[in-house]
């Protein structure tokens, strides 16, 4: 079985702050990949990064930033200066290569608050 | 536009009322999957398809049936709706399967009276 815990259920920062969101996960998989997902107020899910199990480099793409870290089995986003365009909820999720079926698991969720 | 469209994006009905909510596709994906998301659940798998033909249960399947006859279309089946099916549904596609970015639908608010 495989599992993502999002610890924070709700974050609220201020404008401008720098915020990470924590994504842990539990598989024993050796091959999976990890996905954060971004549902804004209006309700779409919108794909943000996917992530291989082989590829530990972390990932900048401008304001935001990612930090894969397999010895804690976690995947946290952070956004630098944040901004009131950030207010989402944001979803972690993880596939792994040779689960039962083909499954894709998401995390709780986490809602950003950004306050201006 | 590629794009995966849902029909109706809000729906209210009685316990026991058969309905369907369509899901299509043109982006000729191989995979499509429909999600419940509840507060503090997330996103939960119902189903999934591999290809036309080929479908599976995901987390929490029961009360709910799929079909795939065409590439580009995937019903989601309430035989007999129950107010613990009241719910946000979202359906989604990708390329080839789950390790590939998954396309949601804009979604479809159900509510079981």
């Amino acid at each position: 079985a495989q599992k993502v815990t999002q610890a924070q259920t709700e974050i609220s920062v201020v404008e401008k702050e720098d915020v990470t969101l924590d994504c842990v996960y539990e598989t024993r998989d050796t091959t999976y990949y990890l996905f954060w997902y971004k549902q804004p107020p209006s309700g779409e899910l919108v794909f943000l990064i996917r992530r291989n199990s082989f590829d530990e480099q972390n990932e900048i793409s401008g304001r935001y930033s990612w930090n894969f870290q397999k010895s804690t089995s976690s995947f946290n986003f952070t956004i630098t200066a944040s901004q009131v365009v950030d207010s989402a909820v944001y979803f972690c999720a993880l596939s792994s290569e040779y689960n039962a079926g083909n499954m894709l698991t998401f995390g709780g969720g986490t809602r950003l608050m950004v306050k201006p | 536009e590629a794009q995966v469209t849902q029909n109706p994006r809000y729906l209210i009905t009685v316990t026991g009322k058969k309905l369907t909510v369509t899901c299509s596709q043109n982006m000729n994906h191989e995979y499509m999957s429909w999600y419940r998301q509840d507060p503090g659940l997330g996103l939960r798998q119902i189903y999934y398809s591999m290809n036309v033909e080929v479908t599976d249960k995901g987390d929490v399947p029961e009360g709910y049936k799929v079909s795939r006859k065409e590439k580009r279309n995937f019903p989601l089946i309430l035989e007999s709706p129950s107010p613990n099916q009241t719910s946000l549904y979202f359906c989604a596609s990708s390329l080839s399967g789950r390790t590939d970015e998954q396309y949601f639908g804009p979604g479809t608010r159900l509510t079981v009276t």
